[in-house]
């Protein structure tokens, strides 16, 4: 999961097994989250985004899962690629709405 | 899709310059924001813009300013770099209204020697 800290987590999967990266996040008032996927050497990349009204949302080949009563959001990444190695972190909107606060992120290697 | 482009991928300056970083945003949203990203503490954000002509500071604004005299273009000023501002410098937007999500460039890793 994502902490802050000097050392960012990493995760190692193989190709083709499921991915699952972890997020505690701080505010209990934020009701909007978004998972990122950052690259080498590009900005962050919006991947999906939940709202608190909601316990899961799915995409292509992803899934957000959000659990307010520990404040606890993961992403799980189906049948992981090669492409799918990055740095991932999630974001809370707090208290304000429009102003986000990021975790530091995971990283996420995929051996083929 | 939308498209926020940073004028510079890779920038060196000395202590003491004055540094402009530049980004444009292609989709006519009202917010922009600068953030700068470093090792083991995710992104901090130094200012945004919810307007033209105004501005909020962030978490972490000393050392910076902004200006947004057109609303496509939001830039970030360095009035007398330091080392301690070395770091990845990322742009984003996003439209008016709560639970939208920030799009970002990809960055201008910016040295100060």
């Amino acid at each position: 999961g994502e902490s802050v800290g000097l050392h960012l987590p990493t995760l190692s999967v193989q190709e083709g097994d499921n991915s699952i990266i972890n997020c505690a996040y701080s505010n209990s008032a934020s009701d909007y989250f978004i998972w990122y996927k950052q690259e080498s050497g590009k900005g962050p990349q919006f991947i999906i985004d939940i709202r608190s009204n909601m316990d899961k949302r799915q995409g292509q080949r992803v899934t957000v899962l959000l659990n307010k009563t520990v404040k606890h959001l993961s992403l799980q990444i189906a049948a992981t690629q090669p492409g799918d190695s990055a740095v991932y972190f999630c974001a809370e909107n707090g208290d304000t709405g429009n102003q986000f606060y990021f975790g530091t992120g995971t990283s996420l290697t995929v051996i083929p | 899709d939308v498209k926020v482009t940073q004028s510079s991928r890779y920038l060196v300056k000395r202590t003491g310059e004055k540094v402009f970083l530049e980004c444009v945003q292609d989709m006519d949203h009202e917010n922009m924001f600068w953030y700068r990203q470093d090792p083991g503490l995710g992104l901090r954000l130094i200012y945004f813009s919810y307007d033209v002509k105004m501005k909020e500071k962030g978490d972490i604004p000393e050392g910076y300013s902004v200006s947004r005299e057109k609303k496509e273009r939001f830039s970030l000023i360095l009035e007398s770099a330091s080392t301690n501002q070395t770091s990845m410098y990322l742009c984003a937007s996003n439209t008016e209204g709560s639970n939208r999500p920030q799009h970002f460039g990809d960055g201008t890793r910016l040295s100060i020697l």
